[in-house]
């Protein structure tokens, strides 16, 4: 089955725009999260989105948000941009169950922004 | 929140050699401990993981273990190929799909 598809795959903005990144998850699965990869820093938590619900959210700014629609899909927006948020952000989907411990994450290929 | 340490931050072996990182984490509730390889220019993807139940798990060449008690889990490759060769991720989560990641080790097997 596919995978995880994120789009666009690079872009470039300049500070003060916003941009707003999508992610088409693996048939089936209801949970999509993302995260903002940068050099030293490793992967680190945006949000997570199940059944179209916040879940969980890490400790970023305002300027990051989400959301998720009927069919899993989701996107995230990343407003008044600063060159710090230059990163490659990877979405991940996963089955997640509702009340059920964490499983295996299924990553797309990331949407790498180059804010200048 | 959880508090994810990985080291080293670079290893380099020679090829045939075994490879450990080693991981530690701070939120004892914490019960699923996840590995994920990624090469350059790919995605991550999950090479083993262990839950807080079992204190160690093998996949062939790739073992993990678990120390919940001294909070802290380790990667061990027996070995080593030229294919080895990715950035590792360790990572700690305790519910939903909200994942802490270690800041990765750069492995480099030379042949």
């Amino acid at each position: 089955k596919a995978g995880v598809t994120q789009t666009p795959r690079y872009l470039i903005k300049t500070r003060g725009q916003q941009v707003t990144l999508s992610c088409s998850p693996i048939s089936g699965h209801r949970s999509v999260s993302w995260y903002q990869q940068t050099p030293g820093q490793g992967l680190q938590f945006l949000f997570e989105y199940f059944s179209e619900t916040q879940r969980n959210k890490g400790n970023f700014p305002g300027r990051f948000s989400g959301r998720q629609f009927s069919n899993s899909r989701s996107e995230m927006n990343v407003s008044t941009l600063e060159l710090g948020d230059s990163a490659l952000y990877l979405c991940a989907s996963s089955l997640g169950l509702a009340g059920v411990t964490a499983g295996e994450l299924f990553f797309g290929e990331g949407s790498r922004l180059t804010v200048l | 929140g959880e508090n994810v340490e990985q080291h080293p931050s670079t290893l380099s072996v020679q090829e045939g050699d075994s490879a450990v990182i080693k991981c530690t984490y701070s939120d004892s509730a914490s019960n699923y401990f996840p590995w994920y390889k990624q090469e350059l220019g790919k995605r991550p993807q999950l090479i083993i993981d262990i839950r807080s139940n079992v204190g160690e798990k093998k996949d062939q060449r790739i073992a993990v273990t678990l120390n919940k008690t001294a909070k802290h889990f380790s990667l061990h490759i027996t070995e080593t190929q030229p294919e080895d060769s990715a950035v590792y991720f360790c990572a700690a989560s305790k519910t939903g799909n909200q994942f802490y990641f270690g800041t990765g080790t750069s492995l480099t097997v030379i042949p």
